[in-house]
């Protein structure tokens, strides 16, 4: 029973770099969400979806591109990554509009 | 603007009872999350009110005011393992998450 499964778990960029973090469930989920959390804040939402196609921004998204393909999938993408973005990224999904987040293992990066 | 409060740090006693408040103002109120966070893990679901009141699970209760804008859980018969960050979640009128920075509970023997 997989839940949410985020890829990688660990990574180090550097200034300029570009990458993509991976989050697959095999919930059926239609609500998707990646957030980020740093030290003595709150988990921040960076961009959502709520169904296969649809994509939106949350409340950090400068710096960040997401896409959902499939309904399975939420890629989230740093084009240029800067060290403000290291942090602990995790992902999550529900399956209704209110229910219970179920989160991925998180992706630490950090980017020099 | 959207807010929810929440102390940075408990610490108590392992056997013991400790109560974690949040105070939240949101617009509008569609429910209220407890997760727990163990250090270097993800967060997990605890509990979910939407009306007034108290929720039983087990050792851990969590309660509910939507007049006053309060939540508290309250963690009984305290163990080594409940040693994690306590984190509040309100679901605002756009059904989106608004987030408390988290309490970090420190059990101590």
């Amino acid at each position: 029973n997989a839940g949410v499964t985020q890829t990688p778990k660990f990574r180090v960029l550097k200034t300029g770099q570009s990458m993509t973090l991976l989050c697959a469930q095999d919930m059926n989920h239609e609500y998707m969400y990646w957030y980020r959390q740093d030290p003595g804040m709150g988990l921040r939402l960076i961009h959502y979806s709520v169904g296969e196609g649809t994509t939106a921004k949350g409340e950090v998204p400068d710096g960040y591109n997401v896409s959902r393909l499939k309904k399975q999938n939420f890629l989230l993408g740093l084009e240029s990554a800067a060290p403000s973005q290291t942090s602990v990224y995790f992902c999550a999904s529900k399956a209704r509009e209110v229910g219970e987040l179920f989160f991925g293992e998180g992706s630490r990066l950090t980017v020099l | 603007g959207q807010n929810i409060d929440q102390p940075t740090e408990m610490t108590a006693t392992e056997g013991a009872i400790v109560q974690i408040n949040c105070t939240y103002q949101t617009s509008g109120f569609n429910g209220l999350f407890w997760y727990q966070q163990h250090a270097g893990e993800a967060p997990t679901f605890l509990s979910y009110n939407v009306l007034d009141g108290l929720e039983e699970k087990g050792r851990f209760s969590s309660f509910l005011s939507r007049s006053k804008g309060y939540s508290y859980l309250l963690l009984k018969e305290l163990q080594m393992k409940d040693s994690a960050s306590y984190l509040c979640a309100v679901v605002d009128s756009n059904y989106q998450l608004i987030w408390g920075a988290g309490t970090k509970l420190i059990i101590k023997p």
